[in-house]
């Protein structure tokens, strides 16, 4: 089973800064089959990149997934208050297609 | 616009059967590529997907559930009803109802499109 390393665990920053949060896969995932959801305090997760870096309907173009193999990137490029929050992978290459543990990205 | 919501208990005891629904507007669960899951989120663990019913009648389990879970679709009510047998309290956590819209193939490879709110269910005695 193709396990996902989240990192850091916890991303410090203030508002405006650029976030880079990595995804690290035990074996390699096909790049098609990378998706990285958003799960803000109280809140179901949303669907933020699909297929490594195809944003989802609505997702703002500050958002941006890279990475292919085994090292996959999610990057905010200025951030705005509502993007403190929690980010999760999830490769669906393999059938049970899990998720990463998580990082959470709070305000400094 | 699609929304998905989820109900049923939020408590059941261990050993007995979880009955969750889920009741969608907004699609069709007949419509090519189409699914209908539930992803569990329990506390200290990675989100898990859980099992998924298809538009092409076909449905996955999770390997953690073994031999559990069931999935059934009502269309005409457009709902999916999720039914866990023999509960335990490693089963505590909050399901969510999704969407999955790239199911048109034989080899499923979901991604969850759109998210219910989540119910919580913590089984205890």
């Amino acid at each position: 089973e193709i396990v996902l390393t989240q990192s850091p665990g916890t991303l410090s920053l203030s508002p405006g800064e650029r976030a880079t949060l990595s995804c690290r896969a035990s074996q390699s995932v096909s790049s098609r089959h990378l998706a990285w959801y958003q799960q803000r305090p109280g809140q179901a997760p949303r669907l933020l990149i699909y297929d490594t870096s195809s944003r989802a309907t609505g997702i703002p173009d500050r958002f941006s997934g890279s990475g292919s193999g085994t090292d996959f990137t999610l990057t905010i490029s200025r951030l705005e208050p509502e993007d403190f929050a929690v980010y999760y992978c999830q490769q669906y290459h393999s059938p049970r297609g899990m998720f990463g543990q998580g990082t959470k990205v709070e305000i400094k | 616009q699609i929304t998905l919501k989820e109900s049923g208990p939020m408590l059941v005891k261990p050993t007995q059967t979880l009955t969750l629904t889920c009741t969608f507007s907004g699609f069709s669960s007949t419509t090519r590529g189409v699914g209908v899951g539930w992803v569990r989120q329990s506390p200290g663990q990675a989100l898990e997907w859980l099992a998924i019913i298809y538009w092409d009648d076909n449905d996955r389990y999770s390997p953690s559930l073994r031999s559990r879970a069931t999935l059934t679709r009502d269309t005409s009510k457009k709902q999916v009803v999720l039914t866990v047998t023999n509960m335990d309290p490693v089963d505590t956590g909050t399901y969510y109802c999704v969407l999955v819209t790239n199911g048109a193939f034989s080899i499923k490879r979901p991604y969850f499109a759109h998210w219910g709110q989540g119910t919580p269910v913590t089984v205890s005695s």
